[in-house]
């Protein structure tokens, strides 16, 4: 069965570059999240869209952006990179807003040098 | 306080035993519940949902639920070293909130 894909699956950069992380969600899946996941933490709820609209904001900093494309695949903008932004960024879909399962991609690994 | 609270680890179990990994909400309009696995370094998994007080069985698996004491429960029978992970506890309402995850190491 298809699965959420997420690319690139490793990313290197530098402080102060931009990085985008896009997020293919599963077939028919409207509702897309971002998690940010630290060494050793639980995910952190970025932001969320339905039907190619924000539904919800989570603890997501201003300098970074995001949004859900007519095809329902999803970007994460992420400039001005800080060291503390290196971590594991997650994907996940699902159907309809709230109260489904939702399935993760396997995630994009961020590191700012 | 955090919204989703699990009981703290490490966890350790021998092989074959039974595995008890608890977590408790605090939103009682909560009507989703969710156990996901995740290996290190790896995205988290989907193991089992629940919507409905009572238990809800899926093979070696066993997640019950009570709304009346916002408590949820994963019991994992016949423990296996290939479940040593973290097992992460989620409640959606607009967003998935997930507990701070309990290692579960079992010992073969």
């Amino acid at each position: 069965a298809a699965g959420v894909i997420q690319s690139p699956r490793h990313l290197i950069k530098e402080k102060r570059e931009t990085a985008t992380l896009k997020c293919y969600p599963i077939p028919r899946h409207d509702t897309v999240y971002w998690y940010q996941q630290g060494p050793g933490q639980d995910p952190q709820f970025l932001i969320s869209f339905y039907e190619k609209m924000q539904s919800d904001k989570g603890s997501i900093p201003d300098r970074f952006s995001a949004q859900q494309f007519s095809d329902y695949h999803s970007e994460l903008n992420m400039s001005s990179l800080e060291l503390g932004d290196s971590a594991l960024y997650f994907c996940a879909s699902s159907k309809g807003q709230g109260y489904t399962e939702a399935f993760f991609g396997q995630g994009t690994r961020l590191t700012v040098v | 306080q955090k919204e989703v609270e699990q009981n703290s680890g490490p966890l350790s179990v021998p092989e074959g035993a039974i595995a008890s990994l608890n977590c408790t909400y605090s939103d009682r309009v909560s009507q989703s519940f969710f156990w996901y696995r995740q290996y290190s370094g790896k995205s988290p998994e989907l193991i089992m949902s629940i919507y409905s007080n009572g238990d809800k069985e899926d093979g070696r698996f066993t997640a019950q639920l009570n709304k009346a004491s916002q408590y949820v429960s994963l019991l994992i029978r016949d423990s296996q070293p290939s479940d040593s992970a973290t097992y992460l506890c989620a409640v959606e309402g607009r967003q998935l909130t997930f507990g701070s995850g309990t290692q579960l190491t079992v010992l073969p």
